[in-house]
């Protein structure tokens, strides 16, 4: 099925520096979800973002969606190695039959301490 | 804590056997999902239910049968599997309809090991 692009696949840093990872997409999204999952876990959010334009933050976690409403990006400042995990982006269409993800590939995030 | 439970966290069975996944949210959401996720990859989504009504079925094997007992249970039942459909299997629930821009909340998945 359709994906959303997503890079970097990983990244392998240094504990203390920023991250940036980002989505891009061929299709409109209303709403865009930014997820981590920890190994043996389920997916957890993160940030939703819900207007063009707009700029999200959670703590060290910034986010924004694209003023295309095509792409979005996810910034970690000073990294720890709690942040270790894989990213995913999604796309969310509403639907009376249910809400509808379109899930980038992952990013997945190593920090070295 | 994630407030989409899913049980068991780890499930072994033969390919001759006959199991349930089960999942229960109690956050009044009307849509739940099941999803199949395979190592480094994203999740795939299987079924959705729509007011415990199966709205979805993304051409998913007859040996995965999903039930909806009521809007905070959902049920995965498992027979005749392969071992191939060994994966993460997540549940996940949110609210619906086009004015609902709800995200969607995942339990922590159950780890199938198909023998």
């Amino acid at each position: 099925g359709q994906q959303l692009n997503q890079s970097p696949q990983s990244m392998f840093i240094q504990e203390g520096e920023d991250v940036s990872m980002n989505c891009t997409s061929s299709s409109i999204f209303n709403t865009w979800l930014w997820y981590k999952q920890d190994p043996g876990e389920g997916p957890v959010l993160l940030i939703a973002l819900y207007k063009a334009g707009e700029l999200t933050s959670n703590g060290r976690l910034t986010a924004q969606f694209g003023i295309t409403r095509k792409d979005s990006f996810l910034n970690i400042s000073a990294s720890i190695p709690s942040d270790v995990g894989i990213y995913f982006c999604a796309g969310l269409t509403p639907n009376n039959a249910g809400n509808m993800l379109t899930f980038g590939g992952g990013t997945r995030l190593m920090v070295k301490p | 804590d994630t407030e989409v439970t899913q049980t068991p966290k780890h499930l072994v069975m033969g390919m001759t056997n006959k199991k349930s996944l089960k999942c229960e949210q109690h956050m009044g959401h009307r849509a739940m999902y099941w999803y199949k996720q395979k190592a480094k990859k994203p999740p795939e989504l299987m079924f959705v239910y729509s007011y415990e009504k199966l709205s979805i079925n993304e051409s998913v094997p007859s040996r995965f049968s999903p039930e909806c007992p009521n809007s905070s249970l959902l049920n995965l039942h498992l027979h005749a599997l392969q071992p191939e459909d060994s994966a993460l299997y997540l549940c996940a629930s949110s609210q619906t309809g086009t004015g609902y821009f709800s995200p969607l909340h995942f339990g922590n998945g159950t780890r199938l090991t198909v023998t």
